[in-house]
This record gives structure tokens, C-alpha cells and sequence, in this order.
């Protein structure tokens, strides 16, 4: 059965660092997503990502991140200087939606980021 | 008032049990609802989704929307232990990010 890939499972980095959270989205799906998850609470979206673009992005979204699609399969988001509060377990997700409602998105394992 | 709210629980039932797991929400233009589960540390699981009200099943599960209400419903019938996780119900609109609720912990005694 396809699935979201993310890598690494588990990054620790130093507050400042840059890191680049890696997804392998499902490879017929247009749709991709990235939702952060702060430990013990829930499921906030950071950004959705369409033809090559940015379409829609949260409050949370600031000019620390980043999105790209580097090439044909591969989805990344990257934290140019982390602080603290970026600890938290971010999920990539995919979907097919023509409309992009992201009613079926389908969600990676999640990178466990650790900012120290 | 939050955009969807979702009693955290947890809720703990009997194996065998019918659970009934709720989400309210504020937001009229929501026209997708859907349920999620996740276990511990681990991505959320897409359960079922549904455009706008009524009712959808699948096997054990059971969505309902209300939107008059503003008020959607998952039910799992006959309970099992491997159903014990958290269930998060989300919502969209065209244009909008999906919201999630807190998720509810649900817990299936053998």
C-alpha cells in the first residue's frame, strides 16, 4: 500500500541550527502538506503546497520556514534557525483533492525534532 | 470560542462497547469532516471523511454530520482493544486549511 515517507524519524539540533525535515510524498498525489504536532497538543497546519507553490500557509508559517520540492518525489521543509518551541513532532501529508480540501490526506509517521 | 472543540477525555469503555465520540464547531463554511486516528507517536490514520451532513459507514464506524448543529459524531461499534488511540475529527472548506480538533483518548478494557 503507498505511504507518506518522512526521514529522519527522530533529529536533535542545537537552538540557531538550520534542519530540513525530508517527505516522500505519495507518488500520484498533487497535494502536500506539512502540520506540526507540539507534544500533548494538537494538530496545527503549517502549509500546503501546490504546483510548485505555496497555497495556503498559517500564522505559524513565518519567515523561518521554508518549502521546497527539489525534485520529482521528495517534499522538504526547512527551519532556518530553530528555537525551542519548534520542538515538536511535524508530519508531512499528501493528497490528491482536485479542489485541495485535503479530504484525504494521508500522513507520513513524522520527524521528531528536538531543539536543545 | 475555538474554531472545533473535542473533549480530550479519556474515555474508557468494555471491549464490546458502542463509543460514541463528538466534535462541535463554530465555523459554518466547513463542508469536509473527517476522522482521524492515531496511536501513540505515530501519524494520524485518515478513518472516513464526509461532504457535508448525513451519515457515512464503514464496517465498524459510523460518521454523522450535523450542520445545523454544527456537530459531528463518530460511532465505533463492537470495541476492541486495538481500537484504544487517540481520534481526532478535522474540518475544511474549499480555500481553507484544515483545522483539527484536540483529539479524544479512548481507551478499550478487555
Amino acid at each position: 500500500e503507498p505511504e507518506v515517507t518522512q526521514t529522519p524519524s527522530h533529529q536533535v539540533t542545537q537552538m540557531g541550527q538550520e534542519v530540513i525535515l525530508r517527505c516522500v510524498p505519495i507518488s500520484n498525489h498533487l497535494y502536500f502538506y506539512w502540520y506540526r504536532q507540539i507534544l500533548g497538543q494538537k494538530v496545527e497546519f503549517l502549509v500546503s503546497f501546490y504546483n510548485n507553490e505555496i497555497s495556503e500557509k498559517s500564522e505559524i508559517f513565518d519567515d523561518q520556514f521554508s518549502v521546497e520540492r527539489p525534485d520529482g518525489s521528495n517534499f522538504t521543509l526547512k527551519i532556518r534557525s530553530t528555537k525551542l518551541e519548534d520542538s515538536a513532532m511535524y508530519f508531512c501529508a499528501s493528497s490528491t483533492s482536485r479542489d485541495g480540501s485535503n479530504t484525504e490526506a494521508f500522513f507520513g509517521q513524522g520527524t521528531r525534532l528536538t531543539v536543545v | 470560542q475555538k474554531e472545533v472543540e473535542q473533549d480530550p477525555g479519556p474515555l474508557s469503555v468494555p471491549e464490546g462497547a458502542i463509543v460514541s465520540l463528538n466534535c462541535t464547531y463554530s465555523n459554518s463554511a466547513f463542508q469536509y469532516f473527517m476522522w482521524y486516528r492515531q496511536y501513540s507517536r505515530k501519524g494520524p490514520e485518515l478513518l472516513m471523511y464526509t461532504y457535508s451532513s448525513g451519515n457515512k459507514e464503514d464496517g465498524r464506524f459510523t460518521a454523522q454530520v450535523d450542520k445545523s448543529s454544527k456537530y459531528i459524531s463518530l460511532f465505533i461499534r463492537d470495541s476492541q482493544p486495538s481500537d484504544s488511540a487517540t481520534y481526532l475529527c478535522a474540518m475544511s472548506a474549499r480555500g481553507f486549511k484544515t483545522i483539527f480538533g484536540a483529539g479524544t483518548r479512548l481507551f478499550v478494557k478487555a
